[in-house]
């Protein structure tokens, strides 16, 4: 079965500090990863996915993620955040379409931003 | 534009008194989901649907229901709610590729509430 933990369900940092939210997943087959970012009393947006081919990946709003397959691990970075970045981030892998396609989730981390 | 909508936004409800969250995606997507998300928990599947005609349980099915007539909607109904199904529910779709996988795209949310 798969899983997804991401360490850290609030992270803080200072406008213009490096962010990043942690994700660690399980899976038997090889993953289809995904982050997405929740603002307050909005739907799930994506931010970047990574499904097979180069290891980092770049998303919107300045944000990147890099799949590390032998740590298991889509980390996901941002190398100065802005106050607008504040919001709740999901790590997610994806089940294939013969198993169900559903997405399975992380307990998401809330990031604040400081002036 | 290409989204995913849902109806009502907002809801408040009473025990027993069946409803029907409403959902509908505008980019001809084969496959289509619908999540709750409740604090701690993050976001679980409650259903999902691979074309029209074809519904299966996700993880959490019990007092739901679903039916895809068309491929376009893909309404939630509860039957007889009850307050422990509080929560926020999210509606998404995808387009099935020849990986087997792709990224969701969500709704806006729906926040029910039942007294």
């Amino acid at each position: 079965a798969q899983s997804v933990t991401q360490l850290g369900s609030h992270v803080s940092v200072s406008e213009g500090a490096l962010v990043l939210l942690r994700c660690n997943y399980s899976s038997s087959v090889p993953p289809y990863l995904f982050w997405y970012v929740q603002y307050p009393n909005q739907g799930l947006q994506l931010l970047l996915k990574y499904t097979t081919g180069a290891t980092l990946v770049k998303g919107i709003n300045g944000f990147e993620a890099e799949f590390k397959k032998s740590e298991t691990s889509f980390h996901l970075t941002k190398p100065s955040a802005h106050m607008s970045d504040a919001a709740e981030y999901f790590c997610a892998v994806s089940e294939p379409y013969n198993q169900g396609g559903k997405l399975i989730f992380g307990q998401g981390t809330e990031l604040s931003v400081k002036p | 534009e290409a989204q995913v909508t849902q109806n009502p936004r907002y809801l408040i409800t009473v025990t027993g008194k069946k409803l029907t969250v409403t959902c509908s995606q505008n980019m001809n997507h084969e496959y289509m989901s619908w999540y709750r998300q409740d604090p701690g928990l993050g976001l679980r599947q409650i259903y999902y649907s691979m074309n029209v005609e074809v519904t299966d349980k996700g993880d959490v099915p019990e007092g739901y229901k679903v039916s895809r007539k068309e491929k376009r909607n893909f309404p939630l109904i509860l039957e007889s709610p009850s307050p422990n199904q509080t929560s926020l529910y999210f509606c998404a779709s995808s387009l099935r590729t020849s990986t087997g996988y792709n990224e969701q795209f969500f709704g806006p949310g729906t926040r029910l509430t039942v007294l």
